[in-house]
């Protein structure tokens, strides 16, 4: 059983570049959410989503999109990549107002 | 006032001793309650859930007071395992949205 997989485990951006780090669950879960993580504080929410076609903002939107085309994925994308961007990002998902998240290994993103 | 605050620590206690963090959330309508575990350069994982009438997991005792809003971890007979951060989680009702504290940090001491 995968759970949540984030592709790439690391990476290393240019100011300006841009990527999309991926998320896929294999538990039907039609809760997805995206954190960033910087060293020593909490998680906060970029986006979610609580199905397919559907999306919303979490707390730090700016420089990122994210799309649900399917239940499975749920790919965050960074425009214009800036240092302030250089965190640790965890994917998530969850069944409806079920408590446990479920976590991705984290995506390791520094931007130089 | 932060939704969610934790004591960062970090706490640094001897193996086999009591410690017992708190959490307070400043919404009164938060409605479900969890402790999260996350280990260095990990992940976080379900650690338990917090249930109005407190329950217990081993070693492990979540208690929620609604009245002062806060939850409550103890752990006793601390092991060196035990050392992680420990990340208070609280959903408001009707939200779809979790919101983390900052977590506590603990060592344990051998």
């Amino acid at each position: 059983n995968a759970g949540v997989t984030q592709t790439p485990k690391f990476r290393i951006l240019k100011i300006g570049q841009s990527m999309t780090l991926q998320c896929t669950q294999d538990m039907n879960h039609n809760y997805m959410y995206w954190y960033r993580q910087d060293p020593g504080m909490g998680l906060k929410l970029i986006y979610y989503s609580v199905g397919a076609g559907i999306t919303d903002k979490g707390e730090v939107p700016n420089g990122y999109n994210v799309s649900r085309s399917t239940t499975e994925d749920f790919p965050l994308r960074l425009e214009l990549a800036a240092p302030s961007q250089t965190s640790v990002y965890f994917c998530a998902s969850s069944y409806p107002s079920g408590g446990e998240l479920f976590f991705g290994e984290g995506s390791r993103l520094t931007v130089l | 006032r932060k939704e969610v605050e934790q004591d960062p620590g970090p706490f640094n206690v001897p193996e086999g001793a009591t410690v017992a963090f708190n959490c307070t959330y400043s919404n009164s309508a938060s409605q479900s309650f969890f402790w999260y575990r996350q280990d260095c350069r990990k992940e976080p994982k379900l650690l338990m859930s917090v249930y109005s009438s407190g329950n217990e997991d081993g070693r492990f005792t979540a208690q929620l007071n609604r009245a002062s809003q806060y939850i409550s971890l103890l752990i006793r007979d601390s092991k060196l395992s035990d050392s992680a951060t420990y990340l208070c989680v609280v959903r408001d009702f009707g939200n779809e949205k979790l919101t983390f504290g900052t977590g506590t940090r603990l060592t344990i001491i051998p």
